[in-house]
């Protein structure tokens, strides 16, 4: 079945360091992938997604690009803030009969000033 | 804020009990879907309805159950509950059907704790 892996956490960087979360993904289809961010005590938002292969999804100054070829979905920011302080989820959803969203295992962050 | 609405926002009770999480999607939006966070399992994917009907099952057990009303807010019952049922249980909604493009906005979470 489908599934997502997540780098494993907890990750902590000091104010404006790059960040990446590595993010691999396994499906039967062509799926669409979705990075979702959750601030403590909250429930998840949509940071970004992409559709297809080659697509980068960008918000807030995070991006991802969806590469078919490594099956990868690495998301990048160039300088966090404390503010980005949260948990990372990968996730995929199949293109086919499969409407739900398969989760990676989420990654806590931690930005100090 | 998402748009997706959820109540109540913490619930307490004891094995055995029953109880009702109950879900408001976007306005418009047909699908609602149910997923379960817990620290050993991570978020897993429970029921999907689609305009008041079942769509998709996931990892639901079968102490649980759910649907989708006329006015297309939705309810998912635990019961017979066990410490282990205890987690957090997210709603969410999207547009369309389901899948491919579609995206799905989250609710704040119901925090359930089986005492």
């Amino acid at each position: 079945g489908d599934s997502v892996t997540q780098m494993e956490g907890p990750v902590t960087l000091s104010e404006e360091a790059f960040l990446t979360i590595n993010c691999t993904y396994t499906a039967t289809g062509y799926p669409s992938l979705f990075w979702y961010v959750q601030y403590p005590g909250e429930g998840l938002q949509l940071l970004l997604k992409a559709t297809k292969a080659d697509d980068k999804g960008s918000n807030k100054g995070f991006e991802a690009t969806y590469r078919k070829e490594t099956t990868s979905f690495h998301l990048e920011k160039g300088s966090v803030q404390v503010s980005d302080s949260a948990v990372y989820f990968c996730a995929l959803s199949d293109r086919g009969s499969a409407r739900q969203l398969t989760f990676g295992s989420g990654t806590q962050l931690t930005v100090l000033p | 804020d998402s748009g997706v609405t959820q109540t109540p926002k913490h619930l307490i009770t004891a094995t055995g009990q029953r109880v009702t999480l109950r879900c408001s999607p976007r306005s418009g939006d047909l699908s609602v879907y149910w997923y379960q966070q817990s620290l050993d399992q991570g978020l897993q994917f429970l029921i999907q309805y689609y305009n008041g009907e079942e769509r998709a099952k996931g990892n639901i057990l079968e102490r649980f159950s759910a649907q989708q009303f006329p006015d297309l807010h939705s309810e998912l019952n635990l019961s017979s509950l066990e410490l282990g049922d205890s987690a957090l249980y997210f709603c969410a909604s999207s547009v369309k059907q389901g899948g491919g493009t579609d995206t799905q906005y989250f609710g704040p979470g119901t925090r359930l704790t089986v005492l």
